[in-house]
């Protein structure tokens, strides 16, 4: 099962920052926490990803807590073409017998964004 | 940007017929995921494929799923005698872990078993 807890729904208005949290409290310390996002029936599309440090990329930027329990992913100016299921997975990335890098991606229900105009 | 194609879109079939679902992956990408999602319900792992094996696979893959990389750019999913319940989106995804964290899906095939 998911080993993350994630608001079922949020909204946010049109243009201003989207902040969606994830708990994760049981993260040990060789898990990452990666984001996907679903639009409608869509494939899931990688957003970011993060170890202890916080995060940035041309999607997104993510928050992780300290002590690692909790994170947020923020869009920081969400449009329309943002409203999808954001699902907050942690995984730990397996060594070289079996597949160097690679993870395994259990997903939960996710937060299901709703941007308003 | 590259992408990973899925066909086709959507596959309708009777039941206790076999399927074959294709992908093509990313060119330089070297590990494969199947993943389903039933409708209305969570996405779920079915298998990973390296180094032309499986390297690892969910309760659900059971004796009825096979997958296949048979002449190194297509992967396939084959279901071999579909039941109602295998009805769902079937997504495929590549990545290549040591050059970007992030896997790449397909856009689905939409298995429908009449």
């Amino acid at each position: 099962d998911a080993k993350t807890t994630q608001p079922t729904s949020m909204d946010c208005a049109e243009g201003r920052a989207a902040n969606l949290p994830c708990n994760h409290s049981t993260i040990s310390g060789n898990e990452y926490v990666y984001w996907y996002r679903q639009i409608h029936s869509q494939g899931p599309q990688y957003i970011i990803h993060g170890l202890k440090n916080n995060e940035t990329n041309e999607m997104a930027s993510l928050i992780i807590t300290e002590d690692r329990k909790s994170s947020t992913l923020i869009l920081p100016h969400a449009t329309l073409r943002d409203t999808a299921v954001y699902y907050c997975i942690v995984s730990e990335r397996k060594g070289r017998e079996s597949g160097a890098g690679s993870y395994q991606l259990t997903f939960g229900k996710g937060t299901k964004l709703s941007v308003i105009p | 940007e590259p992408e990973v194609t899925q066909t086709p879109s959507h596959q309708v079939t009777q039941m206790g017929q076999e399927v074959i679902l294709r992908c093509v992956p990313i060119s330089n990408h070297l590990y494969f995921y199947w993943y389903r999602q039933i409708l209305g319900q969570k996405v779920e792992f079915l298998v990973s494929f390296y180094n032309n094996e499986i390297s690892e696979k969910s309760e659900i893959f059971d004796d009825q799923f096979s997958v296949e990389r048979p002449d190194g750019s297509n992967f396939t999913l084959k279901i071999r005698s579909t039941k109602l319940e295998d009805s769902a989106m079937y997504f495929c995804a590549s990545g290549r872990p040591d050059i970007s964290y992030g896997y790449t899906f397909g856009s689905g095939t939409r298995l429908t078993v009449v």
